[in-house]
């Protein structure tokens, strides 16, 4: 699995479009990214997964520079209800991973 | 479609009991995962289940067991329950996509072992 790096924690205000960039230089070729969001005492949620370019879907966007080296989910207009723990994961598409999430980053969303 | 379902949401448990959790995956999805997280250790992969059959492992005990059924429904069992096994257990139902396998979480179950 390639080694990701995140920011441990952000802020941001209700209203403002938020961007969480991962760092994952080791990435290969049959890899894709993947984040996930995670409340307290849930299971994560999957939010979005992207190989290149840009991935749009109704929660968030993926944005994915052409050396596949970093990505960025940008939340658009966050709510309180934003208040996560997100994860970003480069998982391969060989078939079945076990996911190893790391200390992720920690979204504060103030009023 | 209905997600991950698991039942109990909450337990509680004496040191040596036995314990048996339950997981009903999301439909169509074959391959069932469990997940162990704990504020110490974070999020660690117990083992998964592919038509039936434990297709991988973890690191965790032999205390720590499961099964899948004909139905994709997956159970995990933990024997001689320790006061360090009490967390919140996930289950993850996943299916081959487009792009890597997108695996989707239950609310868990809460265990505490006293």
């Amino acid at each position: 699995l390639a080694k990701t790096t995140q920011p441990i924690s952000m802020d941001s205000y209700e209203g403002q479009e938020v961007n969480i960039t991962c760092s994952h230089n080791n990435i290969a070729t049959n890899d894709y990214i993947t984040w996930y969001q995670q409340f307290p005492s849930q299971g994560p949620r999957f939010i979005i997964q992207g190989y290149k370019t840009k991935v749009t879907n109704e929660v968030a966007s993926l944005f994915i520079p052409a050396d596949r080296k970093s990505s960025t989910l940008s939340l658009p207009r966050v709510s309180l209800s934003d208040t996560a723990v997100y994860y970003c994961l480069v998982l391969s598409n060989t078939g079945f991973q076990k996911l190893v999430f790391g200390t992720g980053t920690r979204l504060l969303v103030s009023p | 479609k209905a997600g991950v379902t698991q039942t109990p949401r909450y337990l509680i448990k004496t040191r040596g009991q036995q314990v048996t959790l339950s997981c009903s995956p999301i439909s169509g999805h074959r391959s069932v995962s469990w997940y162990q997280q704990t504020p110490g250790q974070g999020l660690q992969f117990l083992f998964e289940y592919f038509s039936e059959t434990q297709r991988n492992k973890g690191n965790f005990p032999g205390r720590f067991s499961g099964r899948q059924f004909s139905n994709s429904r997956s159970e995990m069992n933990v024997s001689t329950l320790e006061l360090g096994d009490s967390a919140l257990y996930l289950c993850a139902s996943s299916s081959p996509g487009q792009g890597a396998y997108e695996q989707y979480f239950g609310p868990g179950t809460r265990l505490t072992v006293t």
